[in-house]
């Protein structure tokens, strides 16, 4: 099993370019989340899927939007990029089991924006 | 906003020495508590899970819990260089979503 997986792993961007970062979990699991972290920041929600066909804006939503395309992919996409938008970008899935929460956490994007 | 709080440090122990993390949180409601340990470059990983007050030991990790203080720490015995990481805290909202909310984490450094 791959766990979760996402592509690029890097990505140079010029500011107002847009672009789809893709994730995808083969762990079945129901709830997907996409993470940003800055120095000093630790992880911040961007957005979450509670399950398949629903989104939901976490902490820091504004610049982005997303698409939970099925069980396995949630995509994040940045219309018109910022040099503020430059960070790493975790995407992680999770099945809730009770008040079990466990996030199993893809390599992360490095993005850079010029 | 559910507030987590962690020293970002960096705490520097050595070799063999015990380690200390600590993490305060906001929401009274929270029931469960989850450590994860993230290597520079690398993506975070669940280390230790704690819901009861109290501690829980898993080899050389030891959590604690006090919800009436609304504490949680992570010792971590006989320190090694393989230790050396950033630890976050992390904390499910309360009330149904079971978010987490992560603190900032703490980064260790453990020198031979």
């Amino acid at each position: 099993n791959a766990g979760v997986t996402q592509t690029p792993k890097f990505q140079v961007l010029k500011t107002g370019q847009s672009m789809t970062l893709q994730c995808a979990q083969d762990m079945n699991h129901n709830s997907m989340y996409w993470y940003r972290q800055d120095p000093g920041m630790g992880l911040r929600l961007i957005y979450y899927s509670a399950s398949e066909g629903t989104t939901d804006k976490g902490e820091v939503p504004n610049g982005y939007n997303v698409s939970r395309l099925n069980k396995r992919e949630f995509s994040l996409r940045l219309e018109s990029a910022a040099p503020s938008q430059t960070s790493v970008y975790f995407c992680a899935s999770s099945d809730l089991v009770g008040d079990y929460n466990e996030q199993f956490f893809g390599p992360g994007t490095r993005l850079t924006v010029l | 906003q559910k507030e987590v709080e962690q020293n970002s440090g960096p705490l520097s122990v050595p070799e063999g020495a015990i380690a200390s993390l600590n993490c305060t949180y906001s929401d009274r409601g929270s029931q469960s508590f989850f450590w994860y340990r993230q290597y520079s470059g690398k993506s975070p990983e669940l280390i230790m899970f704690i819901y009861s007050n109290g501690d829980k030991e898993d080899g050389r990790f030891t959590a604690q819990l006090n919800k009436a203080s609304q504490y949680v720490s992570l010792l971590i015995r006989d320190s090694q260089p393989s230790d050396s990481a950033t630890y976050l805290c992390a904390v499910p909202a309360s009330g149904g979503s079971y978010i987490p909310t992560f603190g900032r984490g703490t980064s260790l450094i453990v020198h031979p």
